[in-house]
């Protein structure tokens, strides 16, 4: 299997504009996962997904945020409009089942920088 | 926040062992611990997992407390390769992964 395959790996954008990043799980994996890394905040979940449906959206910081499962093997995160402070390394990760002794894989993460 | 305490940088000599403490002082009966690393550019990766039994795989060792409060990841054979952020979590019912801001391990070649 590839991975976790993420897109675009570099994103470069103007204050105001909308953003799309977008993410392919592991075939089989019934989990997905956004996460956000910055300096100040380290590794944040922003929302999980399993069987295409949200179940737990606490950590989206903002009503600009938006994610989006319409298959087993696509989801999207939005954000608009963006704003400088988005800018973060955005990390997509799927895991076959939930559990205390599961794994997540991680992608390579889409890195967002908003001028 | 995460739950987990740990170290905020260490160093170790390429080819010579590196243990890696983290301290788990509010971790419940059933909470499993979880060890990921992130290398530089890269996502997080999966290390190793126990609960209460010391676990090896071909990665690396765990090692729990009696207690449970602490735990160590053992690197038996520190390279190059191994220099990245780690990371140990406390796996609750939420079954969700709260990093905090891990070890940096530094290997000296």
């Amino acid at each position: 299997d590839a991975g976790v395959i993420q897109s675009p790996r570099h994103e470069v954008t103007e204050m105001g504009q909308e953003v799309t990043l977008r993410c392919k799980p592991i075939s089989g994996h019934d989990y997905l996962f956004w996460y956000r890394q910055t300096m100040m905040r380290g590794l944040e979940l922003l929302i999980y997904f399993n069987n295409n449906v949200p179940i737990d959206d606490s950590g989206m910081p903002e009503d600009r945020f938006s994610a989006k499962m319409p298959n087993a093997s696509f989801s999207t995160l939005k954000i608009q409009p963006s704003e400088p402070r988005d800018s973060a390394v955005y990390f997509c990760a799927s895991s076959p089942d939930r559990g205390l002794r599961e794994t997540q894989y991680f992608g390579p993460g889409t890195r967002l920088l908003v001028l | 926040d995460a739950k987990t305490t740990q170290p905020n940088s260490m160093e170790s000599n390429e080819e010579e062992p590196v243990h890696l403490p983290c301290n788990h002082s509010t971790i419940s009966g059933t909470d499993y611990i979880h060890w990921y690393r992130q290398l530089p550019s890269q996502g997080p990766e999966y290390v190793i997992h126990g609960l209460t039994s010391n676990v090896n795989n071909r990665m690396a060792s765990l090692a729990i407390a009696e207690d449970r409060k602490s735990s160590t990841l053992i690197l038996h054979r520190a390279t190059l390769r191994d220099a990245a952020v780690y990371y140990c979590i406390d796996m609750d019912s939420s079954y969700k992964l709260i990093f905090g801001s891990g070890t940096r391990l530094l290997v000296r070649p």
